[in-house]
């Protein structure tokens, strides 16, 4: 069974600050995405990474792929209320299936 | 694109009646849809795989003849949910396959058994 190790599982900051999000996992994965997901809403899909040391930039979102596709991060630079949310990683194996971290909830304060 | 829609938002039954939900991937063809359930505050657990035209396989722990998968043509699936308790209320999300890697997510179903 793969299993995705999210941390920290809650976080609390102020607009403005930096933070990382990590997924951890020993096991090896295919493609690794990230979700964000608000209260009574689908996650939605932010990033797809695929190939080992990828990084990729959404705004101020920098999302990599470890050099052994085994892990993850997510760093947003000078966070906004906005980014308030669940935020979600998910790792790609057989069958087009996707295991789950067990997710960040993140509350940007203004 | 990737637009994928859930159909109810939300629906509130009697104890002993059965639900069903549609998952319709809007611009897009998917031979792959995933149920989801989703408690409070906790990540997505995945209860089934849908794959169009054959039978729905589901995750261990998950009973088959209580969550009834039907996956008639590649752009819909349905799950229904037969003699609701109130366990089974929860947010139920579909998601639709477009590609190996990824998955679009619909909006999700709150269901309120009560």
């Amino acid at each position: 069974t793969q299993l995705l190790e999210q941390s920290p599982q809650f976080l609390s900051i102020q607009e403005g600050e930096n933070l990382t999000v990590y997924c951890n996992s020993s096991s090896v994965f295919s493609s690794l995405q990230w979700y964000r997901q608000e209260p009574g809403e689908g996650p939605v899909l932010l990033v797809t990474v695929v190939t080992g040391g990828e990084v990729k930039k959404l705004k101020r979102l920098t999302f990599q792929f470890g050099d052994a596709r085994k892990d993850s991060s997510l760093h947003i630079t000078a966070a906004q209320p906005g980014d308030t949310g669940l935020y979600l990683c998910a790792g790609a194996g057989s069958a087009r299936q996707l295991t789950f971290g067990s997710g960040t909830q993140l509350t940007v304060l203004p | 694109g990737a637009v994928v829609s859930q159909h109810p938002s939300w629906v509130i039954c009697k104890s002993g009646t059965s639900v069903k939900i549609e998952c319709r991937s809007l611009d897009f063809q998917a031979t792959t849809m995933f149920w989801y359930r989703q408690f409070p505050k906790q990540s997505l657990m995945l209860m089934a795989t849908s794959n169009e035209g054959s039978k729905a396989t589901y995750e261990q722990g998950v009973e088959k003849d209580k969550f009834l998968i039907n996956h008639a043509s590649l752009t819909l699936s349905t799950l229904t949910v037969t003699s609701a308790h109130p366990e089974d209320s929860s947010f139920y999300i579909c998601s639709a396959s477009r590609t190996a890697y990824e998955q679009y997510f619909g909006p999700g179903t709150r269901l309120t058994v009560t």
